[in-house]
């Protein structure tokens, strides 16, 4: 079954304490992304994957780091996470860029519910 | 102001009805979509459009580019539509996407 994949579903931590959500997608998609969702602000880019070895920043990358060595994982990395990372955490992925003109339809992993105290 | 408006921002309908969620947006794009997000979290891709209109099922999706708007549209609503509809904009070049905070749908028997 073709999807995306997250891990842990649902993470309560302290601050400061380093922690990694992994994102994975057997679809062989080149583009890959994690967004954040808090109330009131929506969905909001943290990072994205064009391809292997190749990230950049969204609208919120502070305070988190990603990595793309593989083309199927994505991990989102807080080195020091603080009370107001504490949010609802998409990662998706889609075929290519979403800057092509083709029928690029993104894939929402189901997400990961942050709380740091 | 953001970039991505939409309207209005709760609806509530009596099943069967015609729904219409709205979207406009201050950017170029190259692209336009529309995300329905379930009770449960999950986010699943409803349209992509850079012009014209899509129709898939009870769903159609148009979109004016030059007034830089885009309608929703759900016919002979039902109560498993409840939900929340999200539209997004890829600003022109670029690979990010922009939302908009969404429009929470419930249908009523």
């Amino acid at each position: 079954e073709a999807q995306v994949t997250q891990n842990p579903r649902y993470l309560i931590t302290v601050t400061g304490k380093k922690l990694t959500v992994t994102c994975s997608q057997n679809m062989n998609h080149e583009y890959m992304s994690w967004y954040r969702q808090d109330p009131g602000l929506g969905l909001r880019q943290i990072y994205y994957s064009m391809n292997v070895e190749v990230t950049d920043k969204g609208d919120v990358p502070e305070g988190y780091k990603v990595s793309r060595k593989e083309k199927r994982n994505f991990p989102l990395i807080l080195e020091s996470p603080s009370p107001n990372q504490t949010s609802l955490y998409f990662c998706a992925s889609s075929l290519r860029g979403l800057g092509i003109l083709s029928y690029n339809e993104q894939f929402f992993g189901p997400g990961t519910r942050l709380t740091v105290l | 102001k953001n970039e991505v408006e939409q309207s209005p921002q709760n609806l509530t309908a009596q099943e069967g009805e015609f729904i219409t969620i709205n979207c406009s947006y201050s950017v170029g794009i190259s692209a336009l979509h529309w995300l329905q997000q379930h009770p449960g979290g999950g986010i699943v891709s409803l349209f992509m459009l850079s012009s014209g209109k899509k129709k898939h099922g009870r769903l159609i999706a148009t979109i004016n580019i030059q007034e830089k708007h885009s309608s929703l549209h759900i016919t002979a609503s039902h109560p498993r539509d409840s939900a929340v509809y999200i539209c997004a904009v890829r600003a022109y070049n670029t690979d990010k996407l922009i939302f908009g905070t969404g429009t929470r749908l419930q249908v009523f028997p």
